[in-house]
């Protein structure tokens, strides 16, 4: 069974500053992993799909890179604002499934001005 | 931009009473989802829907509940007997294609249930 992990689960940083946020997930067979931003009491907006066949997505200042053998995606923040404060999942399908994505716990980023 | 939009934004009700929690999915969409989230916890997978029947199913989504497309806008999650674990936030979702290939889900802002 699919097991999605992030760390850290918090993060504060100072404005402008670059992080990474980390995601670990433990099938490899995975065939497309996405990272979601929740902002408090809102829904899930979608960031980033990367698929199996793909490295690496870019949207604006963000960039998620997925490798498959080490079970490992990253979501690279540059020049991080405080509009960026939220909590960031990572999900993947369980199995082959249609639409069961197994979500971490998050990373909830607080970047101060 | 299109959105999932989800009714009520807040649903408090008694234990052992039904309940009904609405979604609007992306009018082209094809496949509906049901997630949830307990606070504090992770988000877990309830249900999928495609061609008007359940594709899939969690562990949690017993008996007690229930999914329909009455018509070609609405989407529903039907609780019939609440119980208080059932205190969550419920988020809708949908997508153009099977998401198999590779397709993004798009999801409301939520329903917050609480069962008291």
């Amino acid at each position: 069974k699919q097991e999605v992990t992030q760390i850290p689960a918090a993060l504060s940083v100072p404005e402008g500053e670059n992080l990474v946020l980390n995601c670990s997930f433990t099938d490899s067979a995975i065939y497309n992993l996405q990272w979601f931003r929740q902002d408090p009491g809102k829904g899930l907006t979608s960031l980033l799909l990367i698929q199996s066949s793909q490295r690496e997505q870019t949207s604006g200042r963000l960039n998620a890179s997925l490798d498959k053998s080490s079970g490992r995606s990253t979501l690279y923040i540059a020049a991080s604002q405080p509009g960026d404060s939220a909590t960031y999942l990572c999900a993947g399908p369980y199995g082959g499934s249609q639409g069961n994505l197994i979500f971490g716990k998050g990373t909830k980023l607080s970047v101060k001005p | 931009e299109p959105e999932v939009t989800q009714t009520p934004s807040h649903q408090v009700t008694q234990m052992g009473q039904e309940v009904i929690l609405r979604c609007v999915p992306i009018s082209n969409h094809l496949y509906f989802y049901w997630y949830r989230q307990i606070l504090g916890q992770k988000v877990e997978f309830l249900v999928s829907f495609y061609n008007n029947e359940i594709s899939e199913k969690s562990e949690i989504f017993d008996d007690q509940f229930s999914v329909e497309r009455p018509d070609g806008s609405n989407f529903t999650l039907k609780i019939r007997s609440t119980k208080l674990e059932d205190s969550a936030m419920y988020f809708c979702a949908s997508s153009l294609r099977d998401p198999s290939q590779s397709e993004k889900l798009f999801f409301g802002s939520g329903t917050q249930l609480s069962v008291l």
